[in-house]
């Protein structure tokens, strides 16, 4: 079974500064999709970034990029110039290409930005 | 293009209830998830359906859960005589078909049981 991990409960950071956050999946196949979740306090689970597996690439959206390290099965988020309304639950999610399709979710890290 | 739209967003609902929540995808999505998120937790699979069609319910409880994706009409998630431990936040997604599109979520239905 996949599973995805973060080791990271929480992380702070202050305003305009760069912080990454952790995750770590387990998983057989070749073909998947990797994604970061950003959920603020309005708990609207909104997509930040994502991450085909057979991209060598890593995947950049503005202020958000990631590590992605196929072969220790890793995929970090990095937040460049961090803001105040950065401050959210992050989720890491695997999803493997074919089949159901489903989303598999870590545990999420929270995310504070200090001013 | 409206995104997904899940009514109610809050129901409260005393325990051996019925709740019923309700979840249109987005305009062109034929494909739709529901999660649950307890407190504290990330989200976890319950079902997949298209329409007219369960096609993964490997993460629904075995009893008092159903759902269904009508050919008309939004999908709907039933809970059966409800327990606290139902007391959640249920986020239902959408995508288009075909293989490694992006799923995007509903802002969630908060139920709670007393």
């Amino acid at each position: 079974a996949q599973t995805v991990t973060q080791s990271q409960p929480e992380m702070s950071v202050q305003e305009a500064e760069t912080v990454t956050l952790s995750c770590t999946y387990d998983t057989s196949e070749s073909d998947y999709y990797l994604f970061w979740y950003k959920q603020p306090p309005s708990r609207q689970m909104i997509l930040v970034i994502r991450q085909e597996a057979y991209k060598q690439q890593n995947a950049t959206e503005n202020r958000f990029s990631v590590n992605f390290q196929k072969a220790a099965k890793s995929f970090s988020l990095k937040i460049s110039d961090s803001q105040l309304g950065d401050a959210a639950m992050y989720f890491c999610a695997y999803r493997v290409q074919g089949g159901s399709e489903k989303l598999v979710f870590g545990k999420g890290t929270k995310l504070t930005v200090n001013p | 293009n409206a995104g997904v739209m899940q009514n109610p967003r809050h129901l409260v609902r005393r325990r051996g209830q019925e709740a019923r929540l309700r979840c249109s995808p987005m305009k062109g999505h034929s494909h739709v998830y529901w999660y649950r998120q307890l407190p504290e937790e990330g989200l976890k699979f319950m079902v997949y359906l298209q329409k007219e069609n369960i096609i993964d319910e490997s993460g629904m409880p075995k009893e008092r859960f159903s759902a269904e994706f009508p050919k008309e009409g939004p999908s709907i998630l039933r809970i059966q005589q409800v327990v606290r431990g139902d007391s959640a936040a249920y986020f239902c997604a959408s995508s288009p078909v075909g293989s490694g599109n992006t799923i995007y979520f509903g802002e969630g239905s908060w139920l709670t049981v007393v």
